[in-house]
């Protein structure tokens, strides 16, 4: 069965709206989420490092203060992108993370598709 | 930064075995070789992963190298619906993945 939920799975919004996606870890306590995006035709890029109760760690070129992160619990961590922009419009992917290290694989949610209009 | 190199698209066809390369000259010694696949409009899958040896799953094989630089996915009987981007990555166990273009593998009836 699923071990990541992801929501919401699509959403379309107005430009300058602020979009928060939920991303659960179902299997497992999280102890550090990673967030990607993915453009067209493009690759996943990741887009920062969240650990329960620490600040992100955001990847270079990403705005933290435009893709706020928080991971406030082991099993639940949110993205908000903030005055959201067409160019703001890509599939967002989390992934959660054991912190216990070893060599398990990763599972990812199924995404979220964001249209800014 | 994606240490992987990979063809860009692959066809194959249906029931028979589909062969992923994948270099990884640079490799670390502690770094696995994971394997995931992005069906459209989905998060990337998990397919297998190993360190040095030879592994295998009901999904697929993983052959690895002796010398550790490169790496072939092997699906045995390939079917239309693994039609997908296959990525095949290095990383050290617990770190974080970076993505490389993967392979665009297409499955023809």
């Amino acid at each position: 069965g699923a071990v990541v939920s992801q929501h919401p799975s699509w959403v379309i919004c107005k430009s300058g709206t602020s979009v928060k996606i939920e991303c659960r870890s179902l299997d497992f306590q999280a102890t550090t989420m990673f967030w990607y995006r993915q453009f067209p035709k493009q690759s996943l890029m990741l887009m920062a490092t969240s650990n329960e109760g620490s600040k992100a760690t955001y990847e270079q070129g990403v705005e933290k203060d435009k893709f706020l992160i928080n991971h406030a619990s082991l099993t639940l961590s949110t993205l908000t992108v903030t005055s959201a922009h067409p160019e703001d419009s890509s599939f967002y992917i989390c992934s959660p993370a054991r912190g216990t290290g070893g060599d398990q694989p990763q599972h990812f949610g199924d995404g979220t598709r964001l249209s800014i209009l | 930064d994606a240490k992987t190199t990979q063809p860009t698209s692959m066809d194959c066809a249906e029931g028979r075995a589909a062969n992923l390369p994948c270099n990884h000259s640079t490799i670390s010694g502690n770094e696995y070789v994971y394997w995931y696949r992005q069906i459209h409009s989905q998060g990337p899958q998990y397919i297998i992963h190993g360190l040095k040896n030879n592994e295998t799953n009901e999904m697929a094989s993983l052959i690895i190298t002796e010398d550790r630089k490169s790496s072939t996915l092997i699906l045995p009987h390939a079917t239309l619906r693994d039609t997908a981007v296959y990525y095949c990555i290095v990383r050290v166990a617990g770190n974080q993945f970076y993505f490389g273009t993967g392979t665009s593998l297409t499955v023809i009836p």
